[in-house]
């Protein structure tokens, strides 16, 4: 079946140390984005790649990168983690079409310690 | 660790009643309209979509109505199973490729007892 798959699902780093989180595509959507979601709150979008154009949201913080080498892998780097990176991360794909919605993967869990 | 988020708003339902969950959006240029289903540790699972030409659209058991004019979304599901059991979230899109942003409203949790 086509799908968006994360790995790894739970993800466990140390205060500071790097980080790589990763998403594949089996269904050929031109759009990936990232969304950072906490605890009890609506997921929040960090950044999207447009085909392989990168869009940063303005409040997305420096700490936090991303790569899409071709269009079934994207990556999100977060160089520094801090305690409030915690959060499940969610990578989605969707085509350009205005009126279609997204399809997400299972997510990462991220525990910073 | 992860900081304390939101209390989320909390439906609680018999089995078998049927279910409503509201949402009110915020931007008036969103012409495309979601509702997604997110069980405990998974990612956001699409119900059902509307477009702003339309004021109602039915799936199976579920059905959103969409008003305009005072910007309100709601997703009505029918003899609520505990499987319905789920954090439910609203997403609008504006008009547009570039807009092709999905922002999500914040999430009511639907509890269902058995």
């Amino acid at each position: 079946d086509a799908m968006v798959i994360q790995n790894p699902r739970y993800q466990v780093t140390q205060f500071g140390k790097p980080v790589t989180l990763s998403c594949s595509q089996t269904l050929n959507h031109n759009v990936m984005y990232w969304y950072q979601q906490k605890s009890s709150q609506a997921p929040k979008l960090l950044f999207h790649y447009y085909d392989k154009d990168f869009n940063n949201e303005a409040d997305t913080p420096d700490n936090f990168q991303s790569r899409r080498p071709n269009t079934s892998f994207c990556f999100l780097d977060i160089r520094s983690p801090g305690l409030g990176d915690a959060a499940m991360y969610l990578c989605a794909t969707s085509t350009s079409g205005w009126n279609y919605g997204y399809t997400f993967g299972s997510g990462t869990r991220l525990t910073v310690v | 660790g992860e900081s304390v988020g939101l209390h989320l708003p909390t439906l609680s339902v018999q089995e078998g009643d049927n279910s409503i969950i509201n949402c009110a959006y915020s931007n008036s240029a969103s012409d495309y309209f979601i509702w997604y289903k997110q069980e405990s540790g998974k990612g956001p699972q699409f119900i059902i979509d509307i477009r702003s030409n339309m004021d109602k659209r039915q799936g199976q058991r579920v059905t959103v109505l969409l008003n305009k004019t005072v910007k309100h979304l709601s997703l009505q599901i029918a003899a609520t199973q505990p499987g319905d059991s789920a954090v439910y979230f609203c997403a609008e899109k504006p008009h547009g490729n570039a807009g092709n942003m999905l922002t999500f409203g914040g999430g009511t949790r639907l509890m269902v007892k058995p």
